[in-house]
């Protein structure tokens, strides 16, 4: 299957510095990026999308100032938790969209796991 | 009402055994079926999607009712390597994807 990768898998942060998290599709372009939170015993929940060129569109809820999305590149999209809290302690996963030879269908990376000190 | 339910299991079962998971979804617009597979503190891995004229591939089979909205899997002759939890997604593309909480499934010897 599609390949994605997710950089770091795991930072461990003092409260009010930012993150960022790097998602790549390794294999395939992808034009659109997800970005998913899932809390413990909870399910994914749809942050944001991240379109190449052009701005993210987040889901209702979700701070765009908080979480800095930028999509340069066909393969690179990045979040950015800005002045990370205890509450942001979270696993991050993004996803790629593949639509080419594979079906339509996302594709996880590894995943982030985020703890705010 | 979530827009998707599962049954959170746990489903224990021996191996070898059949297992069937089902799910209910609330949109009647939603057009992308699929299953997921996580594993514990993994990223989920696609299973299969669900077409609907039911789908297997190898000991899994997928099938979908959009009159009732729901969406079942079936693994036949579970293997211990199964024991994972299920994902149900569906959106109404698959741009947008909502997920289950999952049924999570215990294969023992």
């Amino acid at each position: 299957g599609a390949v994605v990768s997710q950089h770091p898998s795991r930072v461990i942060c003092k409260s009010g510095t930012s993150v960022k998290i790097e998602c790549r599709s390794l294999d395939f372009q992808a034009t659109t990026m997800f970005w998913y939170r899932q809390f413990p015993k909870k399910s994914l929940m749809l942050m944001a999308t991240s379109n190449e060129g052009s701005k993210a569109t987040y889901e209702q809820g979700v701070e765009k100032d908080k979480f800095l999305i930028n999509h340069a590149s066909l393969t690179l999209s990045t979040l950015t938790v800005t002045s990370a809290h205890p509450e942001d302690s979270s696993f991050y996963i993004c996803s790629a969209r593949s639509t080419s030879g594979r079906g339509d269908t996302q594709y996880f990376g590894p995943g982030t796991r985020l703890t705010v000190l | 009402r979530k827009e998707v339910e599962q049954d959170p299991g746990p489903f224990n079962v021996p191996e070898g055994a059949t297992v069937a998971f089902n799910c209910t979804y609330s949109n009647s617009a939603s057009q992308s079926f699929f299953w997921y597979r996580q594993d514990c503190r993994k990223e989920p891995k696609l299973l299969m999607s669900v077409y609907s004229s039911g789908n297997e591939d190898g000991r899994f089979t997928a099938q979908l009712n959009r009159a009732s909205q729901y969406i079942s899997l079936l693994i036949r002759d579970s293997k211990l390597s199964d024991s994972a939890t299920y994902l149900c997604v569906v959106g109404p593309n698959t741009d947008k994807l909502i997920f289950g909480t999952g049924t999570r499934l215990q294969v023992f010897p």
